[in-house]
């Protein structure tokens, strides 16, 4: 099993859209969790940390369900701009090896 | 405040030769890691370094893949020999402290024929 799981997509979705992503991990013992955005071609750039009380950066929304093992990102308000790809991220604390999803890939269409 | 630092950023080898990457750090990173991403796939970590110590190896293909980080600054990544399915890009990241943000640089896209 892997350890990190994401649904690939592709999520096409028009401009002012909600879109939420979903995205499991199989280590309970993770401590860490992050959301990355990957622009075609170029490196992956930290979107938001999530924390266990879930948290919030303007359009976004992360929350983190340990119980069930997963983190989502909700982006309200959908904008071109925000095409790309969503890549979730899990740090296990045993040899703080992070595991990196296969990525979710969005296109806002106008 | 410099970001990653990563050369080349572009090589074409053919299968059998060796090729070399180079990373330099966020100024003060004392965790480094290379990562390796193949088209279509998440970012698949491949060595970790604390500063010029290897925290975790488990992931590289040691039979023709090596990492060092002398220095505990800039590190270097080899392949020797390569082949087709190295073809990927290849990420340095570095973050302040293990478990923390990381950084990633521009990466080296690296095409085996």
């Amino acid at each position: 099993r892997k350890e990190v799981e994401q649904d690939p997509g592709p999520f096409n979705v028009p401009e002012g859209a909600t879109v939420a992503f979903n995205c499991t991990y199989s280590n309970s013992a993770s401590q860490s969790f992050f959301w990355y955005r990957q622009d075609c071609r170029k490196e992956p750039k930290l979107l938001m940390s999530v924390y266990s009380s879930g948290n919030e950066d303007g359009r976004f929304t992360a929350q983190l369900n340990r119980a069930s093992q997963y983190i989502s990102l909700l982006i309200r308000d959908s904008k071109l701009s925000d095409s790309a790809t969503y890549l979730c991220v899990v740090n296990s604390r045993t040899g703080n090896q992070f595991y990196f999803g296969t990525g979710t890939s969005l296109t806002v269409i106008p | 405040e410099a970001g990653v630092a990563q050369s080349p950023r572009y090589k074409i080898i053919e299968k059998r030769q060796s090729v070399a990457f180079w990373c330099n750090p966020i100024s003060g990173h004392a965790t480094l890691y290379w990562y390796q991403q193949i088209l279509g796939q998440g970012p698949k970590l491949l060595i970790q370094f604390q500063n010029n110590g290897v925290v975790d190896d488990s992931q590289l293909p040691k039979d023709r893949f090596s990492a060092e980080r002398l220095k505990g600054v800039d590190s270097t990544l080899k392949i020797q020999p390569a082949k087709l399915e190295d073809s990927a890009v290849y990420l340095c990241a570095s973050s302040l402290v293990p478990g923390e943000t990381q950084y990633f640089g521009p990466g080296t896209r690296l095409l085996v024929l």
